[in-house]
């Protein structure tokens, strides 16, 4: 249970278009999902926390006109990385907080990620 | 300030050896402790997770932590590792007031045969 799905898994794309990374949660409702970057080698970086229904909240040094997220349904937060340039390039992760069990704080599930390349 | 460490960047072990991944946390409450395995160009699994209680707690693949309030540790502990445990395992922590997860920068585990 508490599946997120992440797509696509790999994206090629050239500088100044955008593209878009959806994320789905498939057996529960997500409330809350969080968008993270990955540089090679390094730990994830939290970019932005998304609310359904409510702007994102975005972490500082994080461009919110350049990585818009809509969190429109309960169960899809999409990031579109727009006019994409070749620093853009990275592993995308999203996760979404797993509901409360009966004992409390649910923890957090992961997509499988997102490798950007912009040429 | 708040932060998660993982002393160890790099750790290489045998195939049948045992392993223990070391992490600390400065926050001023006990925060949710996790601990999530990364292969190579995939998402992140989580190993275990304490949240209060029993402070040995059992996560998947043969892995266990223990949470030591004094020292401010959540360990990886595993007795024998196997040639698919190598991969980056990341430590990461909740603060009780807050949600959003903090990661530490990781251990690289590579397993020699």
């Amino acid at each position: 249970g508490a599946v997120v799905s992440q797509h696509p898994s790999r994206v090629i794309c050239k500088s100044g278009t955008s593209v878009k990374i959806e994320c789905r949660s498939l057996d529960f409702q997500a409330t809350t999902m969080f968008w993270y970057r990955q540089f090679p080698k390094k730990s994830l970086m939290l970019m932005a926390t998304s609310n359904e229904g409510s702007k994102a909240t975005y972490e500082q040094g994080v461009e919110k006109d350049k990585f818009l997220i809509n969190h429109a349904s309960l169960t899809l937060s999409t990031l579109t990385v727009t006019s994409a340039h070749p620093e853009d390039s990275s592993f995308y992760i999203c996760s979404a907080r797993v509901p409360k069990l009966a004992a409390g704080f649910g923890g957090y599930t992961f997509g499988s990620g997102t490798r950007l390349t912009v040429v | 300030a708040q932060s998660v460490t993982q002393p160890d960047i790099h750790i290489t072990v045998s195939e049948g050896a045992s392993l223990e991944l070391r992490c600390n946390y400065s926050y001023g409450a006990t925060p949710y402790l996790f601990w999530y395995v990364q292969s190579p160009g995939q998402g992140l699994q989580l190993l275990l997770k304490y949240f209060s209680g029993d402070t040995l707690v059992q996560g998947i693949k043969g892995f266990e932590a223990e949470f030591k309030r004094s020292q401010s540790s959540f360990n990886l502990r595993k007795p024998s590792v196997h040639w698919s445990d190598a991969a980056e395992y990341f430590c990461a922590v909740v603060p009780a007031n807050d949600y959003k997860l903090s990661f530490g920068a990781g251990t690289t585990v590579t397993v020699r045969a």
